[in-house]
C-alpha cells in the first residue's frame, strides 16, 4: 500500500505570493491533518479534513486555508505568503476520526520564502 | 487545553547505553499519548502510542514507553542504543485515538556516540 505523497516536495516563493500544496492520503483513508514545523514554533496543528469537510482548525490567520476532494486528496493554500511562513509542511492521513488507527504523515513539502 | 512539555531539547548517550527521553503532559480530559521519530528531511513516523489498557506500551524498533497518570508522564526509554537511534522525537497528546488535531512537544535531538 502506497504512503501519503505530498507534492511538490520543495518550493521556493516571494513574498506576497500564494502557494499550493498538494496531499494524497493512503488510499481509503478519508482523514487529512495538516501540521506546519518551524525551528522556532515546533509542530503545530493547521487543520483537519473529513470526507471534504474541515472539521478541525488551528490557530493560523485566515491566510492558511485548505479543501478536501471527493477522492479524499487535500490541498493547502497560502496566500499573501510572508517570511515567517518558510516552513516544513506535513501532512498526515487516517482511516477516519473515530477510528484506533492513528494517522500516517507523509515526507512533507518545504517551503522557502524569499 | 492540552500541552506537552519535553524535557532537554538534546540527549547524548553512548552505543549500548540506556536512552530516556522525558515527556509530561497536560490534559483536561483523559490524554492519548504518541511518540515519533522524525529522521532528516523526512516525515514523522509513529514509534507507539497510549491509548487505553496496558501503560506499559512497547513500540517499532525496541522503544517503549510508560503512561504514569499520578505524575503525567509519557517518557519514553530504549535499553540500548543504536547509532541508527539519532533523530529527533517528539512526543504528542491528542483527545483522539487517532492522533487528530495532537499538541506536540517541542522536540529531542538524540545523539548516539560511537
Amino acid at each position: 500500500k502506497a504512503g501519503v505523497t505530498q507534492t511538490p516536495r520543495y518550493l521556493i516563493k516571494t513574498r506576497g505570493q500564494q502557494v499550493t500544496l498538494s496531499c494524497s492520503p493512503i488510499s481509503g483513508h478519508r482523514s487529512v491533518s495538516w501540521y506546519q514545523q518551524t525551528p522556532g514554533q515546533g509542530l503545530q496543528f493547521l487543520f483537519e479534513y473529513f470526507s471534504e469537510t474541515q472539521r478541525n482548525k488551528g490557530n493560523f490567520p485566515g491566510r492558511f486555508s485548505g479543501r478536501q476532494f471527493s477522492n479524499s486528496r487535500s490541498e493547502m493554500n497560502v496566500s499573501t505568503l510572508e517570511l515567517g511562513d518558510s516552513a516544513l509542511y506535513l501532512c498526515a492521513s487516517t482511516l477516519d476520526m473515530g477510528s484506533k488507527e492513528t494517522q500516517y504523515f507523509g515526507p512533507g513539502t518545504r517551503l522557502l520564502v524569499l | 487545553a492540552q500541552s506537552v512539555t519535553q524535557l532537554g531539547s538534546h540527549v547524548s548517550v553512548s552505543e549500548g547505553a540506556l536512552v530516556l527521553l522525558r515527556c509530561n503532559y497536560s490534559s483536561s480530559v483523559p490524554p492519548y499519548l504518541f511518540w515519533y521519530v522524525q529522521y532528516p528531511n523526512q516525515g514523522l513516523q509513529l514509534l507507539l502510542k497510549y491509548t487505553t489498557g496496558a501503560t506499559l506500551v512497547k513500540g517499532i524498533n525496541g522503544f517503549e514507553a510508560e503512561f504514569k497518570k499520578s505524575e503525567t508522564s509519557f517518557h519514553l526509554t530504549k535499553p540500548s542504543a543504536h547509532m541508527s537511534d539519532a533523530a529527533e522525537y517528539f512526543c504528542a497528546v491528542s483527545v483522539n485515538t487517532n492522533a487528530g488535531k495532537s499538541t506536540f512537544g517541542d522536540g529531542t535531538t538524540l545523539t548516539v556516540k560511537p
